[in-house]
């Protein structure tokens, strides 16, 4: 199956620092989503980004599919940020069965 | 919109017992899935479905675990009989349709003694 790799695996950031999270991917996708697990565990969806860049706030993404990887960036870091970051792409041909990476665990500090 | 339900929170059972674990997705979403996570493992897929039809169930551990969709608006997830391996946390999610954003539910933390 596709093979799914995020970087760094920890990040510890002062609030109010930037910072680039990298999900590289094994194989051509159509879609690729971002995801946010909050310390209480909840997951929340960041972004459905194909391909291009989209902005919500502090955060943007940016997928160059052809290259086969997705970049998270985080501006202006706050506490409410901590978490793990997912990004997942479906598996080779199908829509629908993402594969998930492994994560990457920031950790923003005052 | 309320997102997607799930209940109970939290579950703590005797191995053997049954567990049944529920959700609500999105009213107007057409798809589900259940997702298991754990340290060793991440977040796998057990089972998803399209229009309530269980499309791809290979993620389904052992024949312990069972998953029916009798309506668009309820999703049950059942493990009989349980064992302490399966304790995780269980999310349920759904989308508008297949390759759509994916939105979780809260999640159901599952102890299995």
């Amino acid at each position: 199956g596709i093979q799914v790799e995020q970087s760094p695996p920890d990040l510890i950031l002062q609030e109010g620092a930037n910072s680039t999270l990298r999900c590289n991917f094994s194989d051509s996708v159509n879609n690729l989503q971002w995801f946010h697990q909050n310390p209480w565990g909840q997951l929340i969806n960041l972004f459905y980004i194909p391909s291009g860049t989209k902005q919500n706030g502090r955060l943007s993404a940016t997928t160059v599919a052809t290259e086969r990887y997705s970049l998270l960036y985080i501006s202006s870091s706050q506490t409410t940020d901590s978490g793990v970051y997912f990004c997942a792409v479906p598996n080779t041909g199908t829509a629908s069965k993402l594969t998930f990476g492994t994560g990457t665990r920031l950790q923003v500090t005052l | 919109d309320a997102g997607v339900i799930q209940s109970p929170r939290h579950e703590v059972t005797e191995m053997g017992q049954e567990v049944t674990l529920r959700c609500k997705p999105i009213s107007g979403h057409n798809s589900l899935f259940w997702y298991r996570q754990t340290m060793m493992r991440g977040l796998e897929l057990l089972i998803y479905f399209n229009n309530n039809v269980p499309i791809d169930d290979s993620g389904m551990p052992e024949d312990r675990f069972s998953a029916k969709m009798p309506n668009a608006s309820f999703s049950t997830l059942k493990i009989q009989p349980s064992e302490p391996r399966d304790s995780a946390v269980y999310f349920c999610a759904s989308s508008p349709g297949l390759g759509s954003p994916l939105h979780f539910g809260n999640g159901t933390r599952l102890t299995v003694t």
